[in-house]
Order: structure tokens, then sequence, then C-alpha cells
């Protein structure tokens, strides 16, 4: 059964904090992903990785770094956290390219 | 519970009848596509997906359309039931671009007892 787990459900952070939001899947994927989803805006991939130590800007990168040092875990760093970076963050992972994409629960993070 | 879209464009249906959401998708040359349902406060679960070589595919009470000629994909949910109220989003990919999904904006279901 295809299981992608997010280490908060609910976080609140303050502005200038340094926030991690990790993400683990038990698939044995290639792909991870980072996304937020905002009321109106939909689903935007912030950051994406094909495999160990490699990552690819998505379409809203900026202010926001990622770190996939082994292959089931792939992190969101949030260098120093904004208001605009209040969220529902998702994560994702697929086997390959062109596979289906699985999603965690989601991160709801607040920043003060 | 938290909503996920302001605005979104929203179905009532009774419980029973069948549900047909539309999607209308940008990229002629995409060739793989997904129906993902969105409970409040929950991540998007899939649904079904479909490639660009099919114009039909069905699973568990549910049924993908795609009119290629049109850029159009449909999700059909036969004896709509309350566990089926959510969001539905559809995303394209474009193996092109890799594994890059775009997403549709959704659209709320909301299923009458």
């Amino acid at each position: 059964d295809v299981k992608v787990t997010q280490s908060s459900r609910y976080l609140v952070k303050r502005t200038g904090e340094k926030v991690f939001l990790e993400c683990v899947q038990d698939m044995d994927h290639e792909n991870m992903f980072w996304y937020r989803q905002d009321p109106g805006l939909g689903l935007r991939l912030i950051y994406f990785s094909y495999d160990v130590k490699m990552k690819e800007k998505g379409d809203i990168p900026e202010g926001y770094s990622v770190s996939r040092e082994k292959k089931e875990r792939f992190s969101l760093i949030l260098e120093s956290a904004s208001t605009n970076q209040t969220s529902m963050y998702l994560c994702a992972s697929s086997l390959g390219q062109m596979d289906t994409q699985y999603f965690g629960p989601g991160t709801r993070l607040t920043v003060l | 519970g938290e909503s996920v879209g302001l605005h979104l464009p929203t179905l009532s249906v009774q419980e029973g009848d069948n549900s047909i959401i539309n999607c209308a998708y940008s990229n002629s040359a995409s060739d793989y596509f997904i129906w993902y349902k969105q409970e409040s406060g929950k991540g998007p679960q899939f649904i079904i997906d479909i490639r660009s070589n099919m114009d039909k595919r069905q699973g568990q009470r549910v049924t993908v359309l795609l009119n290629k000629t049109v850029k159009h994909l449909s999700l059909q949910i036969a004896a709509t039931q309350p566990g089926d109220s959510a969001v539905y989003f559809c995303a394209e990919n474009y193996k092109a671009a890799g594994n890059k999904l775009t997403f549709g904006g959704g659209t709320r279901v909301l299923v009458k007892p």
C-alpha cells in the first residue's frame, strides 16, 4: 500500500525562523515533490527530485530549498519564514517519470 | 475543516445520482492525465488515470473520458454517495517536461442526502 507521510499536520512558526518540513515515502519511489496549495491558486510545484542528492526547481522555488540525502526522505526548508509562506504544503512521490504521484496528508504551516 | 479553494466551481448532486466533473486541459501534447480527490484537511488521493492513447477508462464506480480533439477530460461517478463529497482535481503530464504535473483549479462536489 502506498504511504507518504509528513512530519507534522499543523505547524506555527514566527517570521524569520528556519523551518524544516519532512516527507518520507516507503514505496522505494525515485521521484519526490513539494507543492504548496493556496485558495484560488491550486497546487503549485516548489521543488522536485529525481534521485538522491538531485533537485530541480519547480514553478515557485523562491524562498525555499530542499534536501534529499536518502531515497525515502525529501525535506523542504524555509530559510527565513515569511508570512506569505503561510500555506498548505503537500509532499508527493512517484515511482518513475510518467507515473502517478501519491500525496501525503499535508502540513498546514502558519507563519506569524 | 479547511478549504482547499475559494470560489471553486461547485457541483451539487443528489445521493444516488451520477456525477460528471469536467476539466479542460491546456497542452495538446499532454500524454497522461490523472484525477485526484481531496477531502477537507487531507492530501489529494489518486482516483484514476488515463494515457493519451485511450479515450475511456473505467474503475470502480468511476469512468474517465478523454477527448483530445477539444482537450477535454471528464470524470463520471456512478451512484454518488455522501463520501464522494470533496474537491476533484484533474492533472496533466507532458512527457517532455518530465514528471511535472499541471493541475486544474478543481471542482467541489456536494452530495445532498
